[in-house]
């Protein structure tokens, strides 16, 4: 089945930026999505990219996409201690209905 | 505008019990999709409704089901339950099916003891 590959953990400082990464196998994709999940909570959509864009801007975040290499990044800029949580890029194929395939999950820390 | 309501948040049940989970989506919102949250397999999706129709299912036993009602709420139900679904059940609610993404309700925590 299709695949959607996250490092586990990244570290910054308060007002540094973030780069968090992901990486799918799925070549149909339609739309890639980022979520975020603080703790006892549910997801929350930050943004989404069509696959036939290369890049999203939308206030603090970036998202970059190279469709060639797979390759979806999500750019937090001016990290602050609130963005602490887990971070979930999520992949849309063609045919799969309303079905996301997400990757393991990026947890961010902001440490003041 | 309400978000996506899930009932009840917390459930604890019993080894070979059965449960049914409840979720009412955004008013307007037509599809609805349910995944399984767990530390080990991460997120996982189950099945998606739109219409009262069962769309899309994931790789999941016949002991998971769920329906949608003409307003569109949807329930989930496990049947014997076994230790290993004890997770984070997740409901999603859509209403243009890929453009505006998902909003996620805050989920039911199942703990099977």
């Amino acid at each position: 089945g299709e695949d959607v590959e996250q490092s586990l953990f990244l570290s910054v400082r308060e007002g540094d930026s973030s780069v968090i990464n992901c990486t799918y196998t799925d070549s149909s994709s339609t739309y890639l999505y980022w979520y975020k999940q603080e703790p006892g909570a549910g997801l929350q959509l930050l943004t989404y990219i069509f696959s036939n864009m290369d890049m999203k801007q939308d206030q603090r975040l970036t998202v970059l996409l190279n469709k060639k290499d797979k390759h979806l990044s999500l750019r937090i800029a001016d990290t602050q201690t609130g963005d602490s949580a887990i971070y979930f890029c999520a992949d849309r194929g063609i045919g799969a209905g309303n079905m996301l395939t997400f990757g393991g999950g990026t947890r961010l820390m902001v440490k003041p | 505008k309400a978000g996506v309501t899930q009932t009840p948040r917390y459930l604890i049940k019993t080894r070979g019990q059965q449960v049914t989970l409840s979720c009412s989506p955004i008013s307007g919102h037509r599809s609805v999709s349910w995944y399984q949250q767990t530390p080990g397999q991460g997120l996982q999706f189950l099945f998606e409704y739109f219409s009262e129709t069962q769309r899309n299912k994931g790789n999941f036993p016949g002991r998971f089901s769920g329906r949608q009602f003409s307003n569109s709420r949807s329930e989930m139900n496990v049947s014997t339950l076994e230790l290993g679904d004890s997770a984070l059940y997740l409901c999603a609610s859509s209403f243009v099916t890929y453009k505006s993404g998902y909003t996620f309700g805050s989920g039911t925590r199942l703990t099977v003891v």
